[in-house]
Formats: C-alpha cells, sequence, structure tokens
C-alpha cells in the first residue's frame, strides 16, 4: 500500500465548476497536511496546509481533513482555466522531523 | 522578499561524474529539506537539516551527501551519477525543523547521459 494515494486523473471540470480532489494516508501517525500545485516544468506551490480535523477555507479553495478516515480532500471553486495543473497532496511523518509524502499527483484540466 | 532559490537550473553530466547543487532559504527560515522528483511521480524526500544538523534521510544510497552551512544555505552532493539519477532536485525552505509548512524553490533539472 502507498503511503499517500491520490487519484492520478486527468480529472476534467468545466470553467466555473467545483473540482474535488480527494487523497487517502496510511501513517496514522501523520500530524500536518498540504497540498501543493504543480503547473508543468515547474516546482509545487503551496496552496493549503491543514493539521486539525474539519475545513479550512482560503479563497477559492477548501482543505478537508477527516484523521479517523485518514483522508483529505481539496475543493476548488468556481474552476479556471489557469487551475489546470498537478495538485500533490503531501503528509508529514509521525517521526518527530519534517519529512513530506507526497502522492503521485492528480491531474486537473479545466476546460473553458 | 526572495523566495527559495537554487543553483544551477540546468545541468547535463554524463554517468561517474559528481554534481555539486546549491540553495539559498528563504530569509529567516533556517531549515532546508532536498527532494528529488521524477516525471509523473511526487517529489521523494532526500535529507532535511536544520541548524546545520541532519534530521532526517530517505531512502537514497550513500552516494547522495548533503549539507547545510551557518547561512543556512545548502548543498546536495551526488557521486558516482547514474542514468537513473536524471530528475527534478527541489530544495524546499520552511522555518524551522518540525510541521511547519515547507516552500519550494524552482529546482535544478540534472539530465546524466
Amino acid at each position: 500500500q502507498k503511503e499517500v494515494e491520490q487519484n492520478s486523473g486527468p480529472l476534467s471540470v468545466p470553467e466555473g465548476a467545483i473540482a474535488s480532489l480527494n487523497c487517502t494516508y496510511s501513517d496514522r501517525g501523520s500530524q500536518s497536511f498540504f497540498w501543493y500545485r504543480q503547473y508543468s516544468g515547474k516546482s509545487p506551490e503551496l496552496i493549503m496546509s491543514i493539521y486539525s480535523n474539519g475545513d479550512k477555507e482560503d479563497g477559492r479553495f477548501t482543505a478537508q481533513l477527516n484523521k479517523a478516515s485518514q483522508y483529505v480532500s481539496l475543493l476548488i471553486r468556481d474552476s479556471q482555466p489557469s487551475d489546470s495543473a498537478t495538485y500533490l497532496c503531501a503528509v508529514t511523518t509521525g517521526g518527530g522531523y519534517n519529512k513530506l509524502i507526497f502522492g503521485a499527483g492528480t491531474r486537473l484540466a479545466v476546460h473553458p | 522578499d526572495a523566495g527559495v532559490t537554487q543553483s544551477p537550473t540546468h545541468l547535463i553530466k554524463t554517468r561517474g561524474q559528481h554534481v555539486t547543487l546549491r540553495c539559498s532559504p528563504i530569509s529567516g527560515h533556517k531549515s532546508v529539506s532536498w527532494y528529488q522528483q521524477v516525471l509523473g511521480q511526487g517529489p521523494q524526500f532526500i535529507f532535511q537539516y536544520y541548524e546545520k544538523e541532519e534530521r532526517g534521510r530517505g531512502n537514497f544510497p550513500d552516494r547522495f551527501s548533503a549539507r547545510q552551512f551557518p547561512n543556512y544555505s545548502s548543498e546536495l552532493n551526488v557521486n558516482a551519477l547514474l542514468l537513473g539519477d536524471s530528475a527534478l532536485y527541489l530544495c524546499a525552505s520552511s522555518i524551522m525543523g518540525g510541521a511547519y509548512e515547507q516552500y519550494f524553490g524552482p529546482g535544478t533539472r540534472l539530465t546524466v547521459t
């Protein structure tokens, strides 16, 4: 079982719709969870962090965390073509240092 | 404020050679982590340094080494390069060790021929 799993996609949504990206993780000791956006040929850009159960909203982005189910999600409201990218879910290990374990990413395509 | 910087941007090396990659963290950040990303995969953790000490090491061979300097910049060294070392090498900066947000630099694209 992979430590962090994401659907590779592509997830195709029309402009203006809500995009829902999902991620599951295996280490119950994980305490910090992050979503990064990566455009083709570029480095990952941090867009959301979440540390406790529930929802966290920042602009058009909402991160959701359910530690009991070991599940993290990212919702993108009013999706724009510029949101087309690969979204990486990252989880810190429970080992006491800040090692990030990444999923392979979900490719999102927003079409006009 | 300047973000994380890395040099060089691109690099082409031959099998068996050695390479040094460099990273400067965001001003005020004291922790640097290194990741390797191959096409189609997420970044893989190589090392973390905090206050000039190694705080974590990923599942990479001893050909990979790193260090952090008093000004918190860092370098990653890879010896005896293999074709499989071709990847994007990413440096990430965080304010300190622990479960803090990490910010990535633009990366160094290494091609081994």
